[in-house]
């Protein structure tokens, strides 16, 4: 079965400095990888995903994601962080192709922006 | 706008009431999920549809029922809510190949 770790529940930064968010995952088989953002009170907005191909992954907001297959990860970086990136962030996995069985998520990571 | 649709945006019910939460979409969108949100659990899977006509449990299927009415819509029903229950509720939709669209959510408190 996939599960999804996400190392840190909180993570506290700078304004305009580099920020990343650790994704590591668990599966027996190929897997397909995705970073969700959720502002306050709202739904989830896919950020960026991994299906197959370069490992470099970029996405929306000046955010990219490396998949390490290795190493099992799949982080989520940002060069410079801006007040508005202040949110909670989920990465998730499936297994399946298609994904029609769902998206297994992790617990999530509170990015906090300090000015 | 195009997207899924959730309602009601907020509820609040009794132990032992019951209430069906909706959800739509309108981008022809094949499968269908219901997750729930509680702190610090991230999002798990309740039930889903891969496709109209059909439905699958997801992890945390128990004392929750659906119906997909047709390839627009998902209903998750409580037959008697319990305090466990209480969860902010996502409804998500996705194409054949990747491209989950979440609704806004819908944030039941069962008293």
């Amino acid at each position: 079965a996939q599960s999804v770790t996400q190392l840190d529940s909180q993570v506290p930064v700078f304004e305009e400095a580099p920020v990343e968010l650790r994704c590591n995952y668990s599966s027996s088989v190929s897997v397909y990888l995705f970073w969700y953002v959720q502002y306050p009170n709202q739904g989830l907005q896919l950020l960026l995903k991994y299906l197959s191909g370069s490992t470099l992954v970029k996405g929306i907001n000046g955010f990219e994601a490396e998949f390490n297959k290795s190493q099992t990860s799949f982080h989520l970086r940002k060069p410079s962080v801006h007040i508005s990136d202040t949110a909670e962030y989920f990465c998730a996995v499936s297994e399946s192709g298609g994904g029609a069985d769902g998206l297994t998520f992790g617990k999530g990571t509170h990015l906090i922006i300090q000015p | 706008n195009a997207g899924v649709t959730q309602t009601p945006k907020f509820q609040v019910l009794k132990t032992g009431q019951s209430m069906t939460l909706q959800c739509a979409q309108d981008m022809n969108h094949n499968s269908m999920y219901w997750y729930r949100q509680d702190p610090g659990m991230g999002l798990r899977l309740i039930y889903y549809s891969a496709s109209e006509g059909t439905t699958d449990k997801g992890e945390v299927p128990n004392g929750y029922n659906v119906s997909r009415l047709n390839k627009r819509e998902f209903s998750l029903r409580l037959e008697s809510a319990a305090p466990s229950q209480t969860s902010v509720y996502f409804c998500a939709s996705t194409p054949v190949y990747y491209g989950y669209t979440f609704g806004s959510g819908t944030r039941l408190t069962v008293v």
